[in-house]
């Protein structure tokens, strides 16, 4: 069965950088692009971008360009997300959801990770 | 920026049937926007309930439906159960690749 695997919460200071990965298992992990959403304290859900697991290629949601890097290693089913400069706004749980068609990035999310809590505080 | 728009708060009795649509700030949602819902409960991640308009996901019972209702996305929930309590989310393509979320729906079974 399909899971998604996501790395520990996680505690930084403004200004600093964070890497939160998404370990896929049960199915062809080359086959599906991977999408990030985050969900702020008692907020919505929101978008990140996505990233192709056989090339590597992404796209990102405009609000992030620049401090959003998507990255993924074929070898171990995992991708990545690294969000710089951080700042008390990017305190939320990040989640990885697989796309739910494969080979393009119709259609919407079908898995889901459990969610990475990233905290920003000084 | 076209801003995606959902009810922010619905109610619905035990047995009864409800309708929670998906809609633009302009214009009018069809299936090329790829409507998708998801269920979520505080503390949890989301659930998949319908992608592309109104594909079930695995384990979804088929009281949950998806459709194109007039210029919106709906999900029309049958036969409500108190479990069906829970914030409802859906995200549309906006194209060039980019998705948008709406701003939830709080579903109230009572």
């Amino acid at each position: 069965q399909v899971h998604l695997m996501q790395s520990g919460a996680e505690v930084r200071k403004p200004g600093a950088s964070v890497k939160v990965s998404c370990k896929a298992s049960g199915y062809a992990f080359t086959g599906y692009y991977m999408h990030w959403v985050r969900q702020a304290p008692g907020q919505g859900l929101e978008w990140m971008g996505w990233i192709v697991p056989t090339s590597g290629g992404t796209n990102y949601a405009q609000k992030f360009q620049g401090r959003l890097t998507m990255t993924r290693d074929t070898s171990i089913s995992t991708i990545y997300m690294e969000l710089t400069g951080l700042t008390s706004d990017d305190t939320a749980m990040y989640f990885c959801a697989r796309n739910s068609r494969s080979g393009n990035y119709y259609g919407g999310f079908d898995y889901w990770g459990q969610g990475t809590l990233v905290t920003v505080s000084s | 920026q076209t801003v995606v728009t959902q009810e922010p708060s619905f109610s619905v009795s035990p047995g009864g049937t409800v309708t929670l649509t998906c809609g633009l700030s302009s214009g009018s949602v069809s299936a090329s926007y790829y409507p998708s819902w998801y269920q979520q409960t505080p503390g949890q991640a989301p659930r998949t309930l319908i992608y592309s308009t109104n594909t079930r996901s695995s384990g979804v019972p088929d009281r949950f439906s998806g459709s194109i209702l007039g210029n919106k996305a709906a999900l029309t929930i049958t036969g409500a159960q108190a479990d069906d309590e829970s914030d409802y989310y859906c995200v549309l393509y906006m194209g060039n690749g980019d998705w948008v979320f709406g701003g939830g729906t709080k579903l109230t079974v009572l």
